[in-house]
């Protein structure tokens, strides 16, 4: 069995400020890894993966997140954030083999003026 | 076309109702999958197609009763529905190779059951 632990249920950041939302998963399989983002009334939208190879995934919005295999974990950060970033992030792992995803809790990510 | 689609987009239904959720992907994805999602939850699978074969259900009740007739197609037939089941409903799809899953998602169907 597997499970992902997204310790901050809310992170409020200023405009601008970085902003790093953690994520560690447990499984005794490798995995793949996910960040999902979810906007107000919207579904989820695949913000970047790790599949294999280079521990540093980015996606074309600045985001960026780290495999850390010792630590079992894939912190999402970004150097600088927007208003727009405002929404719902889950973190997500699948079994190398297996089809379906187990979610973390979310994250809401609040970025004020 | 890289899209999932799902109609309606909200639905508001009595318990003694019965209606349909429409899912739609044109990618050649041969998983997908419905998602029960709560306000400030994570989504949570409920059943899973591959190759237009019902895989997992995830202990669901009878109530909601999956139908995929096709590669492109899946549907979610209600019925007899509770208040507790409103909550977005979303739909998702994946290549069906099991060593490489990237789901893509839809916007999801708002459901209401008063």
């Amino acid at each position: 069995a597997q499970s992902v632990t997204q310790l901050d249920s809310q992170v409020p950041v200023f405009e601008e400020a970085p902003v790093e939302l953690r994520c560690n998963y447990s499984s005794s399989v490798s995995v793949y890894l996910f960040w999902y983002v979810q906007y107000p009334n919207q579904g989820l939208q695949l913000l970047l993966k790790y599949l294999s190879g280079s521990t540093l995934v980015k996606s074309i919005n600045g985001f960026e997140a780290e495999f850390n295999k010792s630590q079992t974990s894939f912190h999402l950060r970004k150097p600088s954030v927007h208003i727009s970033d405002t929404a719902e992030y889950f973190c997500a792992v699948s079994d190398q083999g297996y089809s379906t995803l187990t979610f973390g809790k979310g994250t809401m990510l609040l970025v004020s003026p | 076309d890289t899209e999932v689609t799902q109609t309606p987009k909200h639905l508001v239904m009595g318990m003694t109702n019965k209606k349909s959720l429409k899912c739609e992907q044109h990618m050649g994805h041969r998983a997908m999958y419905w998602y029960k999602q709560k306000a400030k939850k994570p989504p949570e699978l409920m059943f899973v197609y591959s190759y237009e074969k019902l895989s997992i259900n995830e202990s669901v009740p009878s109530r909601f009763s999956p139908e995929c007739p096709n590669s492109s197609l899946l549907n979610l037939h209600l019925h007899a529905l509770q208040p507790e089941d409103s909550a977005l409903y979303l739909c998702a799809s994946s290549q069906g190779d099991t060593t490489y899953n990237e789901q893509f998602f839809g916007p999801g169907t708002r459901l209401t059951v008063l």
